[in-house]
């Protein structure tokens, strides 16, 4: 087990511009989830999946947001015509998860994006 | 909707010295979880040390522990012994119950550890 990985680490691009990124859970976790912090904040919740399952979206995540998950293992999130607004580090986190319990989430190192 | 706050941005505190970081909440539900993150500069949120609000004994991991009040809705965090590793980010994190995914973070406490 070696945790939650997000590739890149950092990406910088110019506005307008698509980018797409990368996490890996923790490899018997189903649920993964994905967060937005930008500077001074804590994170924010964006969505999340059960499996292959995209179960809910936050208001956050505009039209110009999509999250896949395939297979139910590693999940992209790509941002079409970025705008500066997005420059945020986005973090993703995964857990297991069995009805009726609660499990804490595990963070991945992020993928830090700077919008020029 | 549950909120979270933290309300000291900035703290410090003296090597092998302890401290406490202030959390409060606020739901209007019965059975939730409550987190504490730490996340040191430019790496990852680890978890330090959580509390099921149906238990009324406070929380504990070695040098950490918390100070649960339900009914006056706050969770804080007492580090012990602190040590300069300890240095980071502390962010306090709502749960709702069983089967829940949404966490809610309030905006953290920037913790330095002075030698």
């Amino acid at each position: 087990d070696t945790g939650v990985s997000q590739d890149p680490r950092h990406k910088i691009t110019k506005r307008g511009q698509n980018v797409t990124f990368r996490c890996d859970p923790i490899s018997e976790h189903n649920r993964l989830y994905w967060y937005r912090q930008t500077l001074g904040q804590g994170p924010e919740f964006l969505t999340y999946f059960q499996n292959e399952a995209q179960l809910e979206k936050s208001r956050l995540l505009s039209d110009r947001f999509s999250a896949e998950r395939p297979k139910g293992s590693f999940s992209t999130l790509e941002i079409q015509r970025t705008e500066q607004g997005d420059s945020a580090m986005y973090l993703c986190a995964s857990s297991p998860w069995v009805s009726g319990a609660t499990y804490e989430q595990y963070f991945g190192p992020g993928t830090r994006l700077t919008v020029t | 909707a549950q909120t979270v706050t933290q309300s000291q941005p900035e703290m410090s505190v003296q090597e092998a010295e302890t401290v406490t970081l202030s959390c409060t909440y606020d739901t209007s539900e019965s059975d939730y979880y409550l987190f504490w993150y730490k996340q040191p500069p430019s790496r990852q949120m680890i978890l330090v040390i959580r509390q099921e609000a149906y238990k009324q004994q406070n929380a504990t991991e070695n040098r950490f522990s918390v100070n649960f009040q339900k009914a006056a809705k706050s969770f804080s965090l007492k580090i012990s012994d602190s040590q300069l590793g300890d240095a980071a980010m502390y962010f306090c994190a709502f749960l709702s119950g069983a089967g829940s995914y949404q966490l809610t973070f309030g905006k953290g406490t920037k913790l330095s550890v002075i030698p």
